[in-house]
């Protein structure tokens, strides 16, 4: 069993959509979470960050996580189709230098 | 901009050659990661360097080579060695700094894309 799982889809909705995106996980000890966006042929950038549990809200992007179910979502609402890209969930343990462990990715697809 | 620089943007090789990827970075990080990126597998660590001359292997490190000899660059060598080496290739940097936490999340440069022909 994978550390983190993340269903590769791919996901297409059209545009104006509420798009949910998730990963599961298994290690309990992972305390920061991040998601990362990825458009073709780039590097991934950070979207958005989160410690431990509860919800985050930046613009049209929501995170939440639930530790006690090993569970985190990415929400965007009012989908673009500039929103089209993988999506990278990510996390790791506190403090220092930690290995940061990547879901395979979500391919979204915002259908205009 | 401060920012991760990596080239060359796409790169091929014929078998049997060694190959050496670029990453320079002006965002003053202590630490610098290669990922390698291959469709289905998402994003494996190969190496990782916390500070100058000094640096540990990741998960998939067989067949790659790193130095750091300064604190901005920190350059990747595909060996012969490396049996499957076509992939998309990412540089990360990470300042304990950059979250109040300490939360180590990582800038990523663009990528380098190797071909084995």
């Amino acid at each position: 069993q994978k550390e983190v799982e993340q269903d590769p889809g791919p996901l297409s909705v059209p545009e104006g959509a509420i798009v949910s995106l998730n990963c599961t996980y298994s290690n309990s000890a992972f305390q920061y979470f991040m998601w990362y966006r990825q458009y073709s042929r780039k590097g991934p950038e950070l979207l958005m960050y989160t410690y431990s549990s509860g919800n985050k809200e930046d613009g049209r992007f929501t995170a939440q996580v639930d530790k006690s179910s090993k569970y985190i979502s990415l929400f965007i609402r009012d989908s673009q189709p500039s929103d089209s890209a993988t999506y990278l969930c990510a996390m790791t343990y506190s403090g220092g230098y930690q290995k940061v462990t990547f879901g395979i990715g979500t391919k979204l697809q915002v259908i205009p | 901009d401060g920012g991760i620089t990596q080239s060359p943007k796409y790169l091929f090789r014929k078998e049997g050659q060694n190959v050496t990827l670029s990453c320079e970075q002006n965002l003053n990080h202590d630490a610098m990661y290669w990922y390698r990126q291959d469709p289905g597998q998402g994003l494996r660590l190969i190496y990782y360097s916390q500070i100058v001359n000094d640096f540990q292997k990741g998960d998939i490190a067989e067949g790659y080579s790193v130095s750091r000899e300064k604190k901005e660059s920190f350059p990747l060598t595909v060996t012969s060695a490396q049996k499957n080496p076509t992939a998309f290739y990412l540089c990360a940097s990470y300042n304990r700094g950059t979250y109040s936490s300490g939360a180590n999340v990582l800038t990523f440069g663009a990528g380098s894309r190797l071909t084995v022909l």
